[in-house]
């Protein structure tokens, strides 16, 4: 069964220093998000991929993070500069289209660790 | 805005017990509802969804309705089991292409 993946499982990052973090979506999907959890609280939606251009994005999304899709498998989230709150499981989704028949699936997660 | 708001956790149950994972929803309009689950280690799975007022989603003996009159979607199961163990979130989207909004989980834990 087709599944999202996500690299690497754990990164280890200084406070200041870039990370970027990698999926490869589900093969034939059209959208793509970015969502995070910091231990212990909800999953937050973070920003939506559409035709090769951000549809939406929250207030946590600022100018520290980008989005891109490089080629015609892989989405990353870069985050420029990382913050010790950066700390956090980002997960990665990727769904087929708009109709309610569809889902988002979900990649397992990076889990990202700013000292 | 549009929120949803679930019983805090964490639950604690004995194996064949009833369960029930309250949650409630704030929308503008008539979103999904959804319920995923997180197993120890693992990433988000849909475990159920419904799409209109009065649909009840079903999967693996876990059922939920939707519940227009009181903006509910309340988990329940007749008979949980210890491989329940897991975090459930509450969860509704416009649809499959908009963002998911998530309520703040209920760790549920099932006893020998």
């Amino acid at each position: 069964e087709p599944e999202v993946t996500q690299t690497p499982s754990h990164q280890v990052t200084q406070m200041g220093q870039e990370v970027i973090l990698r999926c490869v979506p589900i093969s034939n999907h059209l959208y793509f998000y970015w969502y995070r959890q910091i231990l212990g609280q909800k999953v937050e939606f973070l920003v939506s991929f559409y035709n090769n251009e951000i549809s939406e994005k929250s207030e946590i999304f600022d100018d520290q993070f980008s989005v891109e899709r490089p080629d015609g498998s892989n989405f990353t989230l870069k985050i420029r500069s990382t913050k010790l709150e950066d700390s956090a499981m980002y997960f990665c989704a990727s769904t087929k289209g708009q109709s309610t028949y569809n889902e988002q699936f979900f990649g397992p997660g990076t889990r990202l660790t700013v000292l | 805005g549009n929120s949803v708001t679930q019983m805090e956790g964490p639950v604690t149950l004995s194996e064949e017990a009833f369960l029930t994972i309250n949650c409630t929803y704030t929308a503008t309009g008539y979103p999904s509802l959804f319920w995923y689950v997180q197993y120890p280690g693992e990433g988000l799975q849909l475990l159920l969804k419904a799409t209109k007022a009065d649909d009840k989603g079903s999967n693996k003996g876990f059922e939920a309705t939707y519940r227009k009159e009181t903006t509910s979607f309340h988990l329940e199961k007749g008979s949980v089991q210890v491989s329940d163990s897991a975090v459930y979130f509450c969860a509704q989207s416009y649809s499959s292409a908009s963002k998911i909004i998530f309520g703040s989980g209920t760790r549920l834990s099932i006893r020998p």
